[in-house]
Order: structure tokens, then C-alpha cells, then sequence
């Protein structure tokens, strides 16, 4: 399984813009990437995916490097809700499984 | 639509002793998949079960085990407990088919604790 690096921690202050890297330089051509987050106290849950093109939905946007190799998930205006350990993870098209393979994340610190 | 959920939230077991643990998928979603979460390994995926058939397996003991029934309810068994099994166990469901890009529904865990 290809592997994804992220920063241990990173903090913003609320209603600024939140920039988390994820450095993936091993990711096949049939991998997508995916974000999910961790609320304290509650399971994980999907913020956003994609595989070549930049992505957005209600909750964050994804911006993905041309050569795929590293990935920036955007938060636009950062809540106290968002506070939580957000995880970057690689998911192969080809896997018909539904297995996540987590790293240890970036837990993300908002100031009020 | 309701989440999913899971039964027991809290679990005290002393070693040697043995617990089942039950997760109910989001309705209409056949793919349930557990994993077991801790401060030091982090989350780490256990199994996939999908229309009643293990289709993946993570890297655990033999003494964890899972089953995945018609309703598409799942429950996992842990025999003879031991003290690093401790943790916070998650279930997730999705719907099983098509792209594997679909995201995975968490429950909110089952905290296990062993003494």
C-alpha cells in the first residue's frame, strides 16, 4: 500500500484559511486520495476525495499537484468545530475491498 | 437516514475472558468493515465483511474474527482478551459496490477496556 507523510500537528486561528499538506510520492496511477477526520470522541468521518482534478464540496476543497505526489486538503474558514485530527489516505481504484489504511494524521489546533 | 451504530458503547472484560461486539450498518449498505483504534498503533483496519463474506483481513490474530449476517448486522469476536487489546473499536459501513472511491460511514466505537 502506498504510504502518505503529513505533519503532526498544524494550528489556525478561527475564521482563517487552513492549508494541511500530505506528501504521497509513491501514490500507483489507480490511486485515489482520500481525507478523512476525527472529532474528538467520534469515529472518523469523509471529508473529500479525488484522483487528478481539484475538488470541492460544502466542507473543504482539495487541491492535488499536477504530478500527484502531493495533495493539500483546504479549509476555508476555519471553525472551532473543525479542531480534529485530519488523515490523508491512498485508496486503489483496482481494491474492490473497502480498506483504509490510516497514518498517524495531523491534528489540527484552532484558535478562537 | 439513521448511522450507524454500535452495541456496546462501553466494555470492561478481564484477561482471558472473551466479548462479541455488534455494529448495524446504515440501511441499504452491505459493506461493514471493523477496526481497532489506540494510542500508540492508531487505527488499524481488522476486517471487511461484504453480503456475508470476509473479503478482506488486516493484520491481527486469529483470535479476533468477525461475521456478517444477512441483514448485513456484523459482529466481532475476541477470544481469550489480553491487555493491549484495549481500545476503541469502530465499525464503518458503505454500500459495498461500484467505484472504490465511495466513502465509509463510521459508528461511533465501542470502547473496550481490559483488565
Amino acid at each position: 500500500d502506498a504510504k502518505t507523510t503529513q505533519p503532526n500537528s498544524m494550528e489556525s486561528n478561527e475564521e482563517e484559511p487552513v492549508h494541511l499538506p500530505c506528501n504521497h510520492s509513491t501514490i500507483s496511477g489507480t490511486d485515489y486520495i482520500h481525507w478523512y477526520r476525527q472529532l474528538p470522541s467520534q469515529g472518523p468521518e469523509y471529508v473529500i476525495h479525488g484522483l487528478t482534478s481539484n475538488v470541492n464540496n460544502r466542507m473543504a476543497s482539495l487541491a492535488i499537484a499536477e504530478d500527484r505526489k502531493s495533495s493539500t486538503l483546504i479549509l476555508h474558514r476555519a471553525t472551532l468545530r473543525d479542531a480534529a485530527v485530519y488523515y490523508c489516505i491512498l485508496r486503489d481504484v483496482a481494491d474492490s475491498s473497502y480498506k483504509l489504511i490510516f497514518g498517524s494524521g495531523t491534528r489540527l489546533l484552532v484558535r478562537p | 437516514k439513521a448511522g450507524v451504530t454500535q452495541t456496546p458503547r462501553y466494555l470492561i472484560k478481564t484477561r482471558g475472558q472473551q466479548v462479541t461486539l455488534s455494529c448495524s450498518p446504515i440501511s441499504g449498505h452491505r459493506s461493514v468493515s471493523w477496526y481497532q483504534q489506540t494510542p500508540g498503533q492508531g487505527l488499524q483496519f481488522l476486517f471487511e465483511y461484504f453480503s456475508e463474506t470476509q473479503r478482506n483481513k488486516g493484520n491481527f490474530p486469529g483470535r479476533f474474527s468477525g461475521r456478517q449476517f444477512s441483514n448485513s448486522r456484523s459482529e466481532m469476536n475476541v477470544s481469550t482478551l489480553e491487555l493491549g487489546d484495549s481500545a476503541l473499536y469502530l465499525c464503518a459501513s458503505s454500500p459495498g459496490q461500484g467505484a472504490s472511491y465511495n466513502e465509509q460511514f463510521f459508528g461511533p466505537g465501542t470502547r473496550l477496556t481490559v483488565l
